[in-house]
C-alpha cells in the first residue's frame, strides 16, 4: 500500500524559501499512471491546492502561487519536492503531499499526514 | 479561481441521513465529472471518499454516495455514525486546467 511522508522544515523567515520533501513507500513515482501534488490547510481556512507534477516534467499550478512554486520528482531517491519562495505569514500551513490519479480523474489518494511549516521570524 | 461553495456545517443524528452541497460553475463542477469529496478527520490524514462525483474508493462504506445536478455537486452520508464526524471538502477541475477545493462542511453528529 502506498504511503507518503512529508519532510523539511517547520519554521521558514519572511522572505525566504520553504522547502519540503514527500518520500513515497510502497510505490514508485517514475509510474506514468500518476501525478504527484501538493495541498495545503491554513489555520482556520480550507484546503487549497498548490500543484500537480509528472515525472515526465508536466507541471500544473494553481495561478494565484504559480510565480513562487517549484516542484521536481527524484526518481533516484522515490521522492518528490515543493519549493516556495519569497513566504509571508500568509504561508504558514499544513503541507499535504498526495498521489493524483492522472488528468482524466483529478482525485487524490492517499495523502501524507501533513507537515506543519509556520513562517515567522 | 474562486472556491466551490459549500455551507460551514450540517449536523443530523445517528441513524439519520445528510447531504452536503457543493455549487459550482460552468466551467468547473458543471461540465466536469472529476469531481471528488474529501473526509478530515481531526488528527489524521485526509481521505478520499468520492471521486468522478460518484464512485467509492476500496472500503469506504455504501454509505456514503455521490451525485450532480448542473453546477452542483453533492455527498450524502446516510444512516449516519459518530464516526462520521469530521470536515468534508468537494474538489472540481476546472477549464483552466486547475483545481478548486470548496470551502468545507463541518458535519457534527448530534
Amino acid at each position: 500500500q502506498l504511503q507518503l511522508q512529508e519532510s523539511g522544515p517547520g519554521l521558514v523567515k519572511p522572505s525566504e524559501t520553504l522547502s519540503l520533501s514527500c518520500t513515497v513507500s510502497g510505490g514508485s513515482v517514475s509510474s506514468s499512471s500518476f501525478y504527484w501534488g501538493w495541498i495545503r490547510q491554513s489555520p482556520g481556512k480550507g484546503l487549497e491546492w498548490i500543484g500537480s507534477m509528472h515525472n515526465s516534467g508536466k507541471t500544473y499550478y494553481n495561478p494565484s502561487l504559480k510565480s513562487r512554486v517549484t516542484t521536481s520528482v527524484d526518481t533516484s531517491n522515490n521522492e518528490f519536492s515543493l519549493k516556495l519562495s519569497s513566504v509571508t505569514a500568509a504561508d504558514t500551513a499544513v503541507y499535504y503531499c498526495v498521489r493524483q490519479y492522472g488528468l482524466g480523474s483529478w482525485r487524490f489518494d492517499p495523502w501524507g499526514q501533513g507537515t506543519l511549516v509556520t513562517v515567522s521570524s | 479561481q474562486s472556491a466551490l461553495t459549500q455551507p460551514p456545517s450540517v449536523s443530523g443524528s445517528p441513524g439519520q441521513s445528510v447531504t452536503i452541497s457543493c455549487t459550482g460553475t460552468s466551467s468547473d463542477v458543471g461540465t466536469y465529472n472529476r469531481v471528488s469529496w474529501y473526509q478530515l478527520p481531526p488528527g489524521t490524514a485526509p481521505k478520499l471518499m468520492i471521486y468522478e462525483v460518484s464512485n467509492r474508493p476500496s472500503g469506504v462504506p455504501d454509505r456514503f454516495s455521490g451525485s450532480k445536478s448542473g453546477n452542483t455537486a453533492s455527498l450524502t452520508i446516510s444512516g449516519l455514525q459518530a464516526e462520521d464526524e469530521a470536515d468534508y471538502y468537494c474538489s472540481s477541475y476546472t477549464s483552466s486546467s486547475t483545481l478548486v477545493f470548496g470551502g468545507g462542511t463541518k458535519l457534527t453528529v448530534l
